[in-house]
């Protein structure tokens, strides 16, 4: 079971350049999440999609956008990225009504 | 928004000792997860917890909903134990969620 799956594990950029963060998960869960976390700290909610075709903004979405390409898929992009973004991604799942929340292994990005 | 606090920030503990890690959330929330986030990262699932009392070998919580506070119980703690565990808190409804700051444990051999 690969549970939750987020491509790459690792990447360095350079400011103004852009990059998607895939994440796909294969327990047919109809929820998906994108959040950041950063040194010393707890994760924050950046996007959310409650089911398939629809996302919603959370905590900190400003410099992101988001695709929930099928049930299993969901990207997360940097359009142009700055310093600030250099954190660990991750991306989890759930089906909705009080199921617990998976999460992959994580992103790791740096932004020069 | 949810408000999260989890207490003692930091534990140091000599291997085989016993701890309490405490979470107290602000608002009603119908989800409650136990994480530990080890060395390497990656974020383990200890408990889905929303209400009463759960065990796993040699850990254990405890969430009473209605005070708003989880506990999670380690005992005979081991090396492999240190890390950061994470209470994580959410509303089904909308984009209600939060993470406490954890606390970091570093048990000593």
């Amino acid at each position: 079971n690969a549970g939750v799956t987020q491509t790459p594990k690792f990447q360095v950029l350079k400011t103004g350049q852009s990059m998607t963060l895939q994440c796909a998960q294969d327990m047919n869960h109809n929820s998906m999440y994108w959040y950041r976390q950063d040194p010393g700290m707890g994760l924050r909610l950046i996007y959310y999609s409650a089911s398939e075709g629809t996302t919603d903004k959370g905590e900190v979405p400003n410099g992101y956008n988001v695709s929930r390409l099928n049930k299993r898929e969901f990207s997360l992009r940097l359009e142009s990225a700055a310093p600030s973004q250099t954190s660990v991604y991750f991306c989890a799942s759930n089906d909705r009504g009080g199921k617990p929340q998976h999460f992959g292994d994580g992103t790791r990005l740096s932004i020069l | 928004g949810i408000q999260v606090e989890q207490s003692p920030p930091d534990l140091i503990l000599q291997e085989g000792a016993n701890s309490t890690l405490r979470c107290n959330f602000s608002d009603s929330v119908n989800n409650l997860q136990w994480f530990h986030q080890n060395p390497w990262g990656q974020l383990i699932n200890l408990f889905y917890i929303p209400s009463g009392t759960k065990q796993n070998g040699r850990l254990s919580a405890t969430t009473v909903a209605t005070e708003r506070y989880s506990l999670l119980y380690i005992s005979s703690s081991q090396t492999t134990d240190s890390g950061v565990y994470f209470c994580f808190c959410w509303v089904d409804a909308g984009n209600m969620l939060t993470f406490g700051g954890g606390t970091r444990l570093m048990v000593k051999p």
